[in-house]
């Protein structure tokens, strides 16, 4: 079976522009997270997919933002991007159901110059 | 903020000896999560304990919760180098599936 798979490995952007990360769950999972693990604040919850609905976010501003698609594979957008972006962004994927582990990818490193 | 705390931050022990890490959180749960993380790469999940459980083995991992306190331990038995990651907490959000997880112990496992 494969695990959750995110592209692209490394993105290396420049402040004000814009970064879009992909993540396809394990088949038969409907739900889709992405959180960011940046230097110094811990891993943090971002946005919560589920049946291309999204069903929860975290603390962050709007120009965070993503969407899931009809084959429950996931884009995470960021917009004009600032330095304090660089982290690792991983996607996680599960069941809706809950009590239900959760599968991550290896992660997208971005980084902003 | 509902992120938990661990403890110790860091952890060095010598191959065979065991290794416990602890989790604060702050927040009545459903469940609580243990994962791994190897330098750099994704989670792995290690163990999920329901709030009406007290104690659950998997292999060489053994957690407790003790939800009164809102503390969890992690005890790793007979630690292999292969061992050496960062380990992180994990409780649900109130209604929802998404993680907040703990600071974490970097566990360094000496051949």
């Amino acid at each position: 079976e494969a695990g959750v798979t995110q592209s692209p490995t490394h993105l290396i952007k420049t402040r004000g522009q814009q970064a879009t990360l992909r993540c396809s769950p394990i088949s038969g999972h409907t739900s889709v997270y992405w959180y960011q693990q940046a230097l110094g604040l811990g891993l943090q919850f971002l946005l919560w997919y589920d049946e291309g609905e999204e069903r929860n976010r975290g603390n962050f501003p709007p120009r965070f933002s993503g969407r899931q698609f009809p084959n429950y594979s996931s884009e995470l957008n960021v917009n004009a991007l600032e330095l304090e972006d660089s982290a690792l962004y991983l996607c996680a994927s599960s069941l809706l159901q809950g009590n239900q582990p959760q599968h991550f990818g290896d992660g997208t490193r971005l980084s902003i110059l | 903020s509902q992120q938990g705390e661990e403890d110790p931050q860091a952890l060095s022990i010598q191959e065979g000896e065991n290794a416990t890490m602890n989790c604060s959180y702050k927040t009545s749960i459903n469940n609580l999560q243990w994962y791994r993380q190897n330098s750099g790469r994704g989670l792995v999940h290690l163990i999920l304990i329901r709030s009406n459980e007290r104690e659950k083995h998997s292999g060489r991992l053994r957690v407790t919760l003790d939800t009164s306190k809102k503390s969890s331990s992690l005890l790793i038995t007979a630690s292999r180098a292969a061992d050496t990651a960062s380990y992180f907490c994990a409780t649900d959000d109130t209604g929802a599936n998404n993680l907040f997880f703990g600071t974490g112990t970097r566990l360094t496992v000496i051949p």
